[in-house]
């Protein structure tokens, strides 16, 4: 069955660095686009970053643009974001989610791993 | 890319329809027909329920219904149970190739 599981979670200080993998299974990875999604501790879901099937096209949400760097590696079925300079708003639950072949909606998800910024 | 807009909060008896409203413009919610909308219990992951506007996925109860007018998009829980009780949050593409969210809903079953 389709799974996407996430990693690399943890405390960092502000300015500090930080890289997040997915781990997808059950489906050709290659075929897909794939996207990061993060939730602040009690608050809503804001869209961060969506990457193309190839990794071709990229996009961010202007929060975190010029800081995070979203990437895949297809022959592994990993999606990557790195993320630069974190500061204490980016403290939140990543979750890793696939984007469904039409492009319109985020179909799995993963159960997330918490960023935590703080000194 | 100012989030969607719904109601903080909704609430109703079980057996009772509800329908959560999620507004944005015409470069979103308006302009395209890729709405959707997730549901997340607490310390969960959000789960798809609703996809472009009004199609269910597999496994979805057909007690979720949605449909747009406009600039605005709805959800509609009908025979409200339980354990619809939960936090509900829109998403819609945008014409920046991005996506929003709305600030999500929480519902109650009272």
């Amino acid at each position: 069955q389709v799974q996407v599981v996430e990693s690399g979670g943890g405390l960092v200080e502000p300015g500090g660095s930080l890289r997040l993998s997915c781990a997808a299974s059950g489906f050709l990875f290659s075929d897909y686009f794939m996207t990061w999604i993060r939730q602040a501790p009690g608050k809503g879901l804001e869209w961060v970053s969506y990457i193309s099937s190839s990794g071709v096209s990229i996009y961010y949400a202007d929060s975190v643009k010029g800081r995070f760097t979203i990437s895949r590696d297809n022959a592994q079925n990993s999606l990557y974001l790195q993320m630069h300079s974190l500061r204490a708003e980016d403290t939140a639950v990543y979750y890793c989610a696939r984007v469904d072949v039409m492009v319109s909606h985020f179909d799995y998800w993963g159960q997330g791993t918490l960023v935590t910024v703080s000194s | 890319q100012s989030a969607l807009t719904q109601p903080a909060s909704v609430s109703g008896s079980p057996g009772q329809s509800i329908t959560i409203s999620c507004t944005g413009t015409s470069s979103d919610v308006g302009g395209y027909n890729f709405v959707s909308w997730y549901r997340q219990h607490p310390g969960k992951a959000p789960q798809l329920m609703i996809y472009d506007v009004s199609n269910r996925p597999s496994g979805v109860s057909n007690r979720f219904s949605g449909s747009k007018s406009g600039n605005t998009a709805s959800l509609t829980i009908s025979g409200l149970q339980a354990e619809d009780e939960a936090l509900y949050y829109c998403n819609s593409y945008t014409s920046s190739s991005t996506w929003v969210f709305g600030g999500g809903t929480k519902l109650t079953v009272l």
